[in-house]
């Protein structure tokens, strides 16, 4: 079956550093989400990638799907306090199920 | 607009008692739903998800169920609870008739069993 490894597990940064966090997959994707936890809350879809290459950018948030469509990545330049939370991606397999990465907890360091 | 509900938000049962958990959505039709439990600290565990009324696929087999007696209506159950049935429950819809679409999380059902 399909399995999702997402790193690291955690990421302390100080604010104004950058943070990146690796989604890999072992099977080849249809698409892939991503989706942020804050703390004590639910996940809240951020993008979703489609295409082989993708980059998509939301402010200071780079979202990129790999060539092979295995795996992905999210960076975000500059963190700040507000980016405090756990960092999901959700590959499909081109079902209607998408199965969650580990994900990243990051933490910001004011 | 669509919102979905989720209750109790919090509940503590004892080991071997029943369950409950209902999640309804509103503002639209022929959603895809679906059930995920979250340990502390950890990531989202697919149980089961529905594209209509009465179809529910299981992902993991275990001492859970899930039925969906209306269209926007998906309800968690079990019959006896164990200690690692624990967690946090949440139910999430997207637009129906399609893989590419969002999802949209309710705000979660926190279970402790004793």
């Amino acid at each position: 079956g399909q399995q999702v490894m997402q790193i690291p597990q955690y990421q302390h940064v100080q604010e104004g550093e950058d943070f990146t966090t690796y989604c890999n997959s072992s099977t080849t994707l249809s698409n892939i989400q991503w989706y942020k936890q804050r703390p004590g809350g639910h996940p809240v879809f951020l993008i979703q990638l489609v295409k082989s290459g993708e980059v998509k950018k939301q402010k200071r948030l780079t979202f990129q799907f790999g060539e092979a469509k295995k795996n992905s990545s999210l960076h975000i330049t500059a963190t700040q306090t507000t980016d405090v939370g756990t960092y999901f991606c959700a590959p499909s397999s081109g079902t209607y199920k998408y199965i969650f990465g580990t994900g990243t907890r990051l933490k910001v360091l004011a | 607009s669509q919102t979905i509900h989720q209750w109790p938000a919090t509940l503590v049962q004892p080991v071997g008692s029943p369950l409950s958990l209902e999640c309804t959505v509103e503002g639209t039709s022929n959603p895809n739903l679906y059930w995920y439990r979250q340990a502390a600290g950890r990531g989202l565990q697919l149980l089961f998800y529905s594209v209509g009324i009465g179809q529910i696929s299981s992902e993991v087999p275990q001492n859970l169920s899930a039925s969906r007696p209306q269209d926007r209506q998906f309800i968690l159950s079990s019959k006896k609870l164990l200690l690692s049935d624990s967690g946090f429950y949440l139910c999430a819809w997207s637009v129906g008739g399609g893989f590419y679409n969002e999802q949209f999380f309710g705000p979660g059902t926190r279970l402790t069993v004793l």
